[in-house]
């Protein structure tokens, strides 16, 4: 069956720190994948996401995403967090052939000032 | 117009009352889901529809029935619910196939007392 597992729950840093989440997903077939943001008492908001192509994909507020296919892996990165990144994000991975989104555990991200 | 709309955002509801959460797309989007959120917690899927058809059912108990009167439409009609069912509720659409991306709406906050 579909997983997606993110290993990082609680991440805080400083303002100005580099930032990496790790995702894996466990499918061995075409698999769209995606990270969402859900800032305080907010909806959810897709900050990228990787179909096919270029497996480096950048996304809105200075976010971009790696995909290691040999991995099995969709990284979120960012060079500079600021404190309004303080926020969850969630990978999730996408089958076509059920339309099934599966999220990851999620990560709480809190950046301090 | 690349919204999903959710109506009531709010919901508090009795045990013994029946109520209806409601979504809406006008994006033309023939795939369209139910999920679950629980405080800190990644969305758990509930439903799918595909061309207005259930195609997934994520075991999800019988107080809750979903219904897609329409390609635009999604309902979910809440009976003798529980108190641990509250929860934020989200829809979502999505085109049909692969290479496609979710969209969600804000979500009704639903509080089961």
């Amino acid at each position: 069956a579909q997983s997606v597992s993110q290993h990082n729950h609680h991440v805080i840093l400083s303002e100005a720190a580099s930032l990496e989440l790790g995702c894996n997903y466990s499918y061995g077939g075409t698999v769209n994948l995606f990270w969402y943001v859900q800032y305080p008492g907010q909806h959810l908001q897709l900050l990228l996401k990787y179909f096919s192509g270029d497996p480096l994909v950048k996304g809105i507020k200075g976010f971009e995403a790696e995909f290691i296919k040999s991995k099995f892996s969709f990284n979120l990165r960012k060079p500079s967090v600021q404190w309004s990144d303080t926020a969850e994000y969630f990978c999730a991975a996408f089958t076509g052939g059920g339309n099934k989104l599966t999220f990851g555990t999620g990560t709480q991200l809190k950046v301090e000032l | 117009d690349t919204e999903v709309t959710q109506t009531p955002k709010h919901l508090v509801m009795g045990m013994t009352n029946k109520k209806s959460l409601k979504c809406e797309q006008h994006m033309g989007h023939r795939a369209m889901y139910w999920y679950k959120q629980k405080a800190k917690k990644p969305p758990e899927l509930m439903f799918v529809y595909s061309y207005e058809k259930l195609s997934i059912n994520e075991s999800v108990p019988s107080r809750f029935s979903p219904e897609c009167p329409n390609s635009s439409l999604l309902n979910l009609h809440l009976h003798a619910l529980q108190p641990e069912d509250s929860a934020l509720y989200l829809c979502a659409s999505s085109p049909y196939g692969q290479g496609t991306e979710a969209f969600f709406g804000q979500g009704t906050r639903l509080t089961v007392v």
